[in-house]
């Protein structure tokens, strides 16, 4: 069974640092990209950015380049969403989801993790 | 970067009525298209892909159409459990930008 199991929810202060993760398993977790998705309270679905866990390629939206980071550990299954510096505008859940064709970058997303909930807040 | 454009933003409707979302992308995409249902305080849900492929274990009475700049989501018996947001996706290339949301009411 495919599962995507993220880490739990976050209160942080502005500027703070923060990395959540999302493992997966059930699959072959390098040959499909994750995703990651902001869902800010009470707005839709932003899509940030996906990676491929098999050779950690990464490529990012427009809106979330520079803001965050994504990576991947391969021999834990796991991939990560980073901040440097958080503000409280990210305050937001945040869903990693898998690619659903095997090594495709343009691919819908089949299995989604549960979510994190991210709070920033002074 | 292609934009996606949902409407309506909202809709009430009874159970049983036929809805119909569209789904505009602002250059074509051929049918790099997909689907999500997102109840209140849950995970999105895949409902279609490929702009008409129902994914799997999906009630019938949904369905997809369109090609290329316009597609829509239809439910052609609403039933209860369907009160959700439903998000497109367009999957053509990166930025795989998801519209804006329809959210359905009772």
């Amino acid at each position: 069974e495919v599962q995507l199991v993220q880490s739990g929810a976050e209160v942080k202060k502005p500027g703070e640092s923060l990395k959540i993760s999302c493992k997966g398993s059930g699959y072959s977790f390098t040959n499909y990209w994750i995703g990651w998705v902001r869902q800010m309270p009470g707005k839709g679905l932003e899509w940030m950015g996906i990676i491929y866990p098999g050779d950690s390629d990464t490529r990012y939206s427009p809106s979330f380049q520079g803001q965050v980071t994504i990576s991947a550990d391969k021999s834990t299954s796991t991939a990560y969403l980073q901040w440097s510096s958080l503000k409280a505008s990210d305050s937001a859940t945040y869903y990693c989801a898998r690619s659903s064709i095997v090594g495709a970058t343009g691919s819908y997303f089949d299995y989604w993790g549960q979510g994190t909930l991210v709070t920033v807040s002074s | 970067d292609i934009q996606m454009t949902q409407s309506p933003s909202s809709l009430s409707a009874s159970v049983g009525d036929r809805v119909t979302i569209t789904c505009r992308a602002s250059q074509g995409i051929s049918n790099y298209l997909a689907w999500y249902q997102q109840k209140p305080g849950k995970v999105p849900k895949l409902l279609i892909y490929a702009a008409s492929t129902l994914q799997s274990g999906v009630p019938s009475r949904f369905s997809g159409s369109g090609s290329g700049t316009d597609f829509t989501l239809t439910i052609s018996s609403l039933q209860p459990e369907d009160v959700a947001t439903y998000y497109c996706q367009k999957y053509y290339s990166v930025p795989l930008t998801f519209g804006g949301g329809t959210k359905v009411e009772i």
